[in-house]
């Protein structure tokens, strides 16, 4: 079956370490990729997207993810979080327009950063 | 520009009952997707609109509806409701479908 993995659950860091989240996919031929973050009490928002081009995608906040085609892989990273990056994080696959835009994401990772 | 507006924001029904929730895109959104949230299941893909047409649905019993008018303004119903349906229900709305998509703040469903 088709999924999307994230392979850390929860993370804490020290305010000014660097993050990187893990994130693989096991779908075939053509993917749409996406990152979101879920602060506390908030909706849903998206960090970044990659649907071609450079493999490397910037997206708000510092936020950066590369694609990985051989490797099935979107990981997200930022060199130095804040406190206020202390969230939920959501990695996303569609396939596009021959099986729908429907999402699948992934379980989520947990971030906390501490003072 | 506003968000996504999804309504209510908390629900509470009882077994056997029905729910209808609502959500407004972003303006100028023609595509709005739905999906259900749980802690165990994650995130699961309910059906999408567009144009005020069912493009896609996810592996959900058909007690589970929806339909998009032409303001493209969307509803899902759900009937006969179970404790299991118990969840966060998400709205999503894109310009097109193959754009990035934007959520509202769901719909918490409790199920008594």
């Amino acid at each position: 079956a088709q999924s999307v993995s994230q392979h850390n659950h929860h993370v804490i860091l020290s305010e000014a370490a660097s993050l990187e989240l893990g994130c693989n996919y096991s779908y075939g031929g053509t993917v749409n990729l996406f990152w979101y973050v879920q602060y506390p009490g908030q909706h849903l928002q998206l960090l970044l997207k990659y649907f071609s081009g450079d493999p490397l995608v910037k997206g708000i906040k510092g936020f950066e993810a590369e694609f990985i085609k051989s490797k099935f892989s979107f990981n997200l990273r930022k060199p130095s979080v804040q406190w206020s990056d202390t969230a939920e994080y959501f990695c996303a696959v569609n396939k596009g327009s021959d099986s729908g835009y429907a999402l699948n994401f992934g379980k989520g990772t947990s971030l906390l950063v501490t003072p | 520009k506003a968000g996504v507006t999804q309504t209510p924001r908390y629900l509470i029904k009882t077994r056997g009952q029905q729910v209808t929730l609502s959500c407004s895109p972003i303006s100028g959104h023609r595509s709005v997707s739905w999906y259900q949230q749980t802690p165990g299941q994650g995130f699961q893909f309910l059906f999408e609109y567009f144009s005020e047409t069912q493009r896609n649905k996810g592996n959900f019993p058909g007690r589970f509806s929806g339909r998009q008018f032409s303001n493209s303004r969307s509803e899902m119903n759900v009937s006969t409701l179970e404790l299991g349906d118990s969840a966060l229900y998400l709205c999503a709305s894109s310009l097109t479908s193959n754009q990035p998509q934007h959520f509202g703040d769901g719909t918490r469903l409790s199920i008594l």
